[in-house]
C-alpha cells in the first residue's frame, strides 16, 4: 500500500458518458499527478498540481479535465472520450515539485475502457 | 526532445542467472529513476540516481548511472522468480526541474523461470 488510493479500479464507459476518476493521498504530499499508461507506449504525464495549482498540462485534450480541490484529492473528469483513450490512468504524489530527491508514489490505477 | 530507450523490452531468464537491462537517454539530465511494476499494481520506486558514477544496490538488483554516456544499467544477480515484473527507467527532463517532468522508457518485462 503506497498511501495513494484510486477509485474506481475499473471503468467502462460509452463515448457520450461523463465520469470522474478519483485519487486520494494520505502522505501529506504537496504535489499530485495524472499519468496515462497505454499498451506499447511509455507512461505519459498528463497533469501536475502543486499546492492545488496546476503547474503543467502536457497538451492533453480538453475532454480530460482535472480538478484539485485540496492537496489530498485529485480528480480527472472525463467526457466524450474516444476509444483510443482506453488505458490505465495512474495517479501519483510527491512531497513537492522541484528538487531531485522526491520520489513518486503511485496509486494502483484505474483501467478505463471506452466503447 | 528527451527520449528514453530501454532494452530489452522483454527478457526471459532462468533462476540463478545474471542479466543487465539498459536505459539510454538522449539529452542531459541530472536525475534518473528506476521503478518496478507488478501486474495490476502500482509502480514502486526502486532507485534514484543523481550523479555520474552513482551506484545503488538493493538485494539482487544494482543500478548505475553514467551521465557522460547517458546510460543507466539495472543489473540482476542470481535471478529469482520474485523478481518477475516490469521495470521502468525514468529520466528527469532538463536540469533541476520538478519530478513531474519525468520521461519514462517503455519498460522491460522480466520473466524469471525455474
Amino acid at each position: 500500500e503506497t498511501g495513494v488510493t484510486q477509485t474506481p479500479r475499473h471503468l467502462v464507459m460509452g463515448m457520450t458518458n461523463k465520469k470522474s476518476l478519483k485519487c486520494e493521498q494520505h502522505l501529506g504530499h504537496n504535489a499530485m499527478y495524472w499519468y496515462k499508461q497505454s499498451a506499447k507506449k511509455p507512461l505519459e504525464l498528463m497533469f501536475v498540481y502543486s499546492l492545488e495549482e496546476r503547474v503543467e498540462n502536457n497538451s492533453v485534450p480538453s475532454r480530460f479535465s482535472p480538478e484539485c480541490p485540496n492537496s489530498s484529492h485529485l480528480f480527472l473528469h472525463l467526457h466524450t472520450l474516444q476509444p483510443e483513450d482506453s488505458a490505465l490512468y495512474l495517479c501519483a504524489s510527491s512531497q513537492d515539485t522541484g528538487g531531485s530527491l522526491e520520489k513518486l508514489f503511485f496509486g494502483s490505477g484505474t483501467q478505463l475502457s471506452v466503447l | 526532445e528527451l527520449k528514453v530507450e530501454q532494452n530489452p523490452l522483454f527478457l526471459s531468464m532462468q533462476e540463478g542467472k545474471n542479466y543487465t537491462i539498459y536505459c539510454n537517454y538522449s539529452t542531459t539530465s541530472d536525475r534518473l529513476y528506476w521503478y518496478r511494476q507488478d501486474p495490476g499494481k502500482s509502480l514502486e520506486s526502486l532507485f534514484v540516481l543523481l550523479s555520474n558514477g552513482a551506484v545503488k544496490q538493493e538485494g539482487r538488483l544494482m543500478a548505475s548511472l553514467d551521465t557522460k554516456a547517458r546510460l543507466s544499467t539495472l543489473h540482476i544477480t542470481a535471478a529469482v522468480h520474485d523478481l518477475s515484473a516490469t521495470y521502468f527507467c525514468a529520466v528527469g527532463r532538463g536540469l533541476g526541474g520538478s519530478q513531474g517532468n519525468l520521461i519514462f522508457g517503455k519498460g522491460t518485462k522480466l520473466s524469471v523461470k525455474p
